[in-house]
């Protein structure tokens, strides 16, 4: 069985639309990520949390929230999406410094 | 701060042929390194992982990679590939926060 799993997996949005994301682990994991990846680029960090309602800002946080209400759930806000983030959303979750695991990804099209 | 190079963006190769992807690292301590691979629509799968000891690492589907300091390398390697090793294979690096590679894309033809 998967153990991160996103929500939805596809979603085509409006520019100015507030979008959320959803992440949800199984793993017992701490910590949780959140990553874009564009066309012909690796990923790139957004927010990442290590314990539940806290959040921390990544390498690329502007245009996005994060929320981590549970130690299991994970989500990403886009409060006024725009056409920039059209982008796949990757979710993964580690044990502290060990590898992450990923989920399946949520191709987001903002038009 | 840290970083991942990947200089081959895409790399073709017969099945039955060996492969090395290269990657390069810059980090200031010893560092945490990992190759993923990517399938079409999928996500990241872990292949292996050094954290130290041994530079040489053994990962799934037979690919292994080799750690050297001297050279801030961490090239995977696999003796012989399959036509269902096509796909995306990513390097990264870090301490929890990784920072990846841009990616090298395999495609292995017959």
């Amino acid at each position: 069985e998967a153990a991160v799993t996103q929500s939805p997996r596809s979603k085509v949005a409006v520019t100015g639309g507030k979008v959320t994301l959803s992440c949800h682990q199984t793993n017992n994991h701490d910590y949780m990520y959140w990553y874009r990846q564009d066309t012909g680029h690796g990923l790139r960090l957004i927010h990442y949390s290590y314990v539940a309602d806290s959040t921390e800002k990544g390498d690329i946080p502007d245009g996005y929230k994060a929320s981590r209400p549970s130690q299991e759930n994970f989500s990403l806000i886009l409060e006024l999406a725009s056409l920039s983030q059209t982008a796949v959303y990757f979710c993964a979750s580690s044990e502290r410094t060990y590898e992450q695991y990923f989920g399946p990804g949520t191709r987001l099209t903002v038009l | 701060a840290q970083s991942v190079t990947q200089p081959d963006a895409r790399v073709t190769v017969s099945e039955g042929a060996s492969l090395q992807l290269r990657c390069k690292y810059s980090y200031s301590a010893t560092p945490y390194l990992f190759w993923y691979v990517q399938y079409p629509r999928q996500g990241l799968q872990l292949l292996l992982k050094y954290y130290s000891g041994d530079p040489v690492v053994q990962g799934v589907n037979s690919f292994e990679a080799e750690f050297s300091k001297s050279n801030s390398s961490f090239h995977l390697q696999k003796a012989s590939v399959h036509w269902s090793d096509s796909a995306v294979y990513f390097c990264a690096t870090g301490n929890y926060k990784y920072v990846f590679g841009a990616g090298t894309r395999l495609k292995v033809i017959a």
